[in-house]
Parts: C-alpha cells; structure tokens; sequence
C-alpha cells in the first residue's frame, strides 16, 4: 500500500531564504506527483504536476524534482516571502490504483517571517 | 470565472440528520471527486464519478452517498450512518479521470456535527 510521507511537518524561516521541502513515496510504481498548496481553510491550489518521466517542473520560484527510483520529491522554493506562508502537501498517482485516487501526505506547515 | 463552487461554506448538523454537500463546476470536466480531509491528515478519497451518471466508491465511501446527474454537478450526502462527519469537505475535478491529469480543487465546506 502506498504511503506518502512529507517531513518536516513545519518549518519556519526568515523571508529571503531558499527553501526545500521533502515528499517520499514507498511504491516507485506511480505515475505522476502533485505539488499543491493550502491556505488555512482553504482549497488546494496546484502548483506544479511531475509525470513519472519527468526528472522536475518549475514554475516562477517553485522548482520540485522527482526521483522515482529513491521515492523522493522536493519542492524548491527560492527567496521566500510571507505570502508563501501555507501549507504544502504532495500526491501522487499509483499504477494499479482506482481511476480517482490520489494518494495524499499530510502536509508541510510553512511560515515565513517578515 | 472558471472554476468549482461549493457551498455552504459552513454547516452544522444535528446528530441523525441527513445533509448534502454542493460541488458545481464550469471547467467543462468529466471527472469529479470528493475528499475528505481531518486535521493533521492527509486528504481521502470518498466517492468518484468518471462521468455522468457514474460513480465509483473511494477509499472511505460508508456512510457517504452521491449523484452524478449532470456534468457540471456532483452533490455528496453526509448520512446519518457516517460515525464521525466532523471534517472538511473537498470536490475537485480533472478533465477525464486518470493518472495524467491534474485535479483542481474547489473552497471546500467544513462540516460540523453539533
């Protein structure tokens, strides 16, 4: 069974600083990751969609890498601002599951301060 | 404006009472899907429908019942049979179910069993 683990579960750092997050996976056999963000009482906002061929996406400061064969992701995020203060989580797609399942971790809680 | 609208955005309910769930959306998207996320959780897979006037059971489906009548709506009911309702409430939609598209979520509805 699939399990997806995102350490730390919050993080907290100065505005400016570079930062990363970890998404791992105990199946390689997926076929895709999802890096989303959630406000406090929010939706999930995508940020960014890795297929299982790709090695990273980027899109403005967000950069997430994938390396299937170590069940890790990361989610890069450069020069940090307090508007980036969310939480974080990652899904991925497994072979072999139902047409809709998404497989979530809990989430990384990220504060920047100004 | 684009996107998936749930209401309400807060509900209440009485212990033994039935209550429904609207998740509409104008993305013009085949599938749709209901998670349900508790704090310090990853989201889960309660019900999805691929398309119209099909629905498939998620990994948490007791005590849930839905309906897919139309393309652009996907209602969940919470019924009096799910032991612990109190959460929050997710509808997302992709534009054909499967592992290479990205869903998109909606505001979500917090429910609260009083």
């Amino acid at each position: 069974k699939q399990e997806v683990t995102q350490i730390p579960a919050a993080l907290s750092v100065p505005e400016g600083e570079n930062l990363v997050l970890n998404c791992s996976f105990t199946d390689s056999a997926i076929y895709n990751l999802q890096w989303f963000r959630q406000d406090p009482g929010k939706g999930l906002t995508s940020l960014l969609l890795i297929q299982s061929s790709q090695r990273e996406q980027t899109s403005g400061r967000l950069n997430a890498s994938l390396d299937k064969s170590s069940g890790r992701s990361t989610l890069y995020i450069a020069a940090s601002q307090p508007g980036d203060s969310a939480t974080y989580l990652c899904a991925v797609w497994n072979y072999g599951g139902s047409q809709g399942n998404l497989i979530f971790g809990k989430g990384t809680k990220l504060s920047v301060k100004p | 404006d684009g996107g998936i609208t749930q209401s309400p955005k807060y509900l209440f309910r009485k212990e033994g009472q039935n209550v429904t769930l609207s998740c509409e959306q104008n993305l013009n998207h085949d599938a749709m899907y209901w998670y349900r996320q508790d704090p310090g959780q990853g989201l889960r897979l309660i019900y999805y429908s691929q398309i119209v006037n099909d629905f498939q059971k998620g990994d948490i489906a007791e005590g849930y019942s839905v309906s897919r009548e139309k393309k652009e709506s996907f209602p969940l009911t919470v019924t009096s049979a799910q032991k612990n309702p109190t959460a929050f409430y997710l509808c997302a939609s992709s534009i054909v179910a499967g592992s290479d598209n990205e869903q998109f979520f909606g505001p979500g509805t917090r429910l609260t069993v009083l």
